[in-house]
C-alpha cells in the first residue's frame, strides 16, 4: 500500500460525458501528479501540482483539467469524453517539487468510455 | 524533453542477473534517472534513482556512465515475482520539467 488513494476504482460512462477522478496523496506529500496509461500510448504524464499550484504540464488535452485543493487532495476532470479516453488514470504523490523525489503511485482509476 | 528508449521485452531465468538498459541521449544537466516497476493493473513502484556513476540499494543497482546518455538497471538473482514491466524515467529535477516515462521493458522470468 503506497498510501495514495484514488476513487473511484472503476468508472464506466458514455461519450460526451464528464467525469471527475479523485486522489488523496500520502500524508505529508505536497506534490500530486496525474498519469494516463492506455494500451497504445503507455504511461503518459499529464500534469503536476504542488501545494495547490500547477507546476508542470505534460500531454494533457484541453478537455482535461485538474486542481489541487487546500487539503492537498486533487481532482482530475475529464470532459467531452471520447472512446480514446478509455484508460487507467494514475495519481502519484511526492514530498516536494524540486529535485528527483520518489513518486508513490495510487492503485488507479479504470475509465471505460462506451 | 528527454526521450527514453528501452528494449520492449526481455526473458531471463530464475537466479540470473538481469540488466536492462535505457537510452536517454538528450538528458538535461539537472535530470535524474529513476526506475519503476509495474505489475498488471497496479501503479508503478519506485525501484532506484541516480544521477551519475553507480547507485545500489537492497533490490537493484543502477549504473550511469559519465556521459549520462544511458543507464542500466541491474537486478541480481531474479525470481518469478520479478516478472513485470520496468520503466526508465528521466526528469523531475525542476518545477517545470516534464516527466517522461520510457516505453517500458516487459521482463519475463522463467522457471
Amino acid at each position: 500500500d503506497s498510501g495514495v488513494t484514488q476513487t473511484p476504482k472503476h468508472l464506466i460512462t458514455a461519450t460526451g460525458q464528464r467525469v471527475t477522478l479523485r486522489c488523496s496523496p500520502r500524508s505529508g506529500d505536497l506534490s500530486v501528479y496525474w498519469y494516463q496509461q492506455s494500451l497504445d500510448q503507455g504511461l503518459q504524464f499529464l500534469i503536476q501540482y504542488y501545494n495547490g499550484e500547477e507546476r508542470a504540464k505534460g500531454n494533457i488535452l484541453e478537455r482535461f483539467s485538474a486542481q489541487q485543493f487546500p487539503d492537498l487532495h486533487s481532482e482530475l476532470n475529464l470532459s467531452s469524453l471520447e472512446l480514446g479516453d478509455s484508460a487507467l488514470y494514475f495519481c502519484a504523490s511526492s514530498v516536494g517539487v524540486q529535485g528527483p523525489y520518489e513518486q508513490y503511485f495510487g492503485p488507479g482509476t479504470r475509465l471505460t468510455v462506451t | 524533453l528527454a526521450k527514453t528508449t528501452q528494449p520492449i521485452s526481455m526473458d531471463s531465468y530464475e537466479g540470473q542477473e538481469v540488466n536492462i538498459t535505457c537510452s536517454h541521449n538528450n538528458i538535461a544537466t539537472n535530470d535524474y534517472i529513476t526506475w519503476y516497476q509495474q505489475f498488471p493493473s497496479q501503479g508503478p513502484r519506485f525501484i532506484i534513482q541516480g544521477y551519475k556513476t553507480k547507485v545500489t540499494n537492497e533490490v537493484a543497482s543502477l549504473f550511469i556512465p559519465a556521459d549520462r546518455k544511458s543507464s542500466t538497471l541491474s537486478l541480481p538473482r531474479v525470481s518469478l515475482s520479478d516478472t513485470a514491466v520496468y520503466y526508465c524515467l528521466v526528469g523531475g529535477s525542476g518545477s517545470a520539467r516534464q516527466l517522461t516515462f520510457g516505453s517500458g521493458t516487459q521482463l519475463t522470468v522463467l522457471p
